[in-house]
């Protein structure tokens, strides 16, 4: 079964471009989650959907929006890139909302010159 | 303020060796997660716990629901655990999403 997969795998970008990450739950989870990871530090959370509503947003600027697709896919958008949006980007899928074990992408990593 | 505290940093041990890697949360918790990452950045889900202990071939996790401590150890380490170790938490309810601590840089050495 194919895991949690997200695109591109590396990207670079100049400020105050836009960005779109995408990411593929595994098949059956309802649960996408969204996490910024700068270099050095734990993953902060950025989104949560869950049947394709937002149930959680973290301390992030209005520049990060996202979206969940009915077949439960998702989509992260990043606008007017600052260098400090420099980062890995993991997505992490489960199979409900809260509790359950949490299935990560290889992440997309960012770069912003 | 909800915060996730993990020591150490980094540790360096020699093959074979007992490590042992903690973690401490400020407040109430619905679940707690170990996580692996390796270099490469892809992160893989070793443990959730809400009580007692998970074993899992060497690694083992423990729970302290009254001291909000957790730990992760690995028994007869290798050069192939070297990663970061990370503790992460669910503070429950309507919060679905994890809090993390910054990780645990582990090297084991041949």
């Amino acid at each position: 079964d194919a895991g949690v997969t997200q695109s591109p795998t590396h990207l670079i970008k100049t400020r105050g471009q836009h960005v779109t990450l995408r990411c593929s739950p595994i098949s059956g989870h309802k649960s996408v989650s969204w996490y910024q990871q700068v270099l050095g530090q734990g993953p902060q959370f950025i989104f949560q959907y869950y049947e394709k509503e937002e149930r959680g947003r973290g301390n992030f600027p209005d520049r990060f929006s996202a979206r969940q697709f009915p077949n439960y896919s998702s989509e992260l958008n990043v606008n007017a890139l600052l260098l400090g949006d420099s980062a890995l980007y993991l997505c992490a899928s489960s199979l409900l909302h809260s509790n359950q074990p949490q299935h990560f992408g290889d992440g997309t990593r960012l770069s912003i010159l | 303020k909800n915060e996730v505290e993990q020591s150490p940093q980094n540790l360096t041990a020699q093959e074979g060796e007992f490590i042992t890697i903690n973690c401490s949360y400020s407040v109430g918790i619905s679940a707690l997660h170990w996580l692996q990452q390796h270099p490469g950045g892809g992160i893989v889900s070793l443990f959730m716990l809400s009580s007692g202990k998970k074993k899992h071939g060497r690694l083992i996790a423990t729970i302290n629901i009254q001291e909000k401590h957790s730990s992760l150890h690995i028994t007869a380490s290798h050069p192939r655990d070297s990663a970061v170790y990370i503790c992460a938490v669910n503070y429950g309810g309507s919060q679905g999403n994890l809090i993390f601590g910054k990780g645990t840089k582990l090297s084991v050495k041949p």
